[in-house]
């Protein structure tokens, strides 16, 4: 099964715009962490954020996390077609070896 | 090697057929991970290696689903008598620390089709 839920599945906007995906987890974790796969890839790392932190910002990425309700937002300013993927939160699960599980993903898509 | 390798690319098998799918971690990672993407899903998660010990396996779907990593390095995902409903992307994943798997590094993936 699956840890989290990003929201919305789909999102489609202009380029220039801001893409504002979150993501909702059920179990206490170490870090969440957010992915980007582009069509046919494998998934590729782009920001993590501890569960002691509430925002850390990358480039254009901002990622906002409160554990109170267990939920995460990713941004991504000023958008561009490049930005065009499949996006996922994951989290590493507090104790044990960490295990790493993912949502089920926001497609954006970023219109030129 | 510079990234992680999967192989092959894409494998068609025939319904019944056993498979094997080949990964090939960042060299020196500890932790490999393995998933299971279906077509418009998020990867989930099969099975957890650190070094060769098997630590996790509570998400391999069925007794058909085998995976190994004698040497701590190389991972093989084996599925025997495959059924359509294996037909999916297999991700393997590899990290540096055991203690904070903090940023995965994933291979291209194994679509698997089952005929």
């Amino acid at each position: 099964s699956q840890q989290g839920e990003e929201d919305p599945q789909a999102l489609s906007i202009q380029e220039g715009e801001n893409a504002t995906m979150n993501c909702s987890y059920k179990t206490s974790i170490n870090n969440l962490q957010w992915y980007r796969q582009n069509s046919g890839r494998g998934l590729v790392h782009l920001i993590l954020i501890r569960s002691n932190e509430r925002e850390k910002h990358s480039g254009r990425l901002r990622v906002t996390l409160d554990t109170s309700k267990k939920s995460s937002s990713l941004l991504i300013t000023a958008s561009r077609a490049a930005d065009t993927a499949s996006y996922f939160c994951a989290t590493a699960q507090s104790g044990g070896y960490q295990k790493v599980t993912f949502g089920i993903g926001t497609k954006l898509q970023v219109i030129p | 090697g510079a990234g992680v390798s999967q192989s092959p690319r894409y494998k068609v098998a025939k319904r019944g057929q056993d498979v094997a799918l080949r990964c090939d971690p960042i060299s020196g990672h500890v932790s490999l991970f393995w998933y299971q993407q279906a077509l418009g899903q998020g990867p989930e998660f099969l099975t957890y290696f650190q070094n060769e010990a098997q630590l996790d396996k509570s998400g391999l779907p069925s007794d058909r689903f085998f995976a190994e990593r004698p040497e701590g390095s190389v991972s093989t995902l084996k599925i025997q008598r495959t059924q359509q409903e294996d037909s999916a992307v297999y991700l393997c994943a590899s990290s540096s620390n055991s203690r904070s798997n903090e940023k995965l590094f994933f291979g291209s993936g194994t679509q698997l089709s089952v005929l």
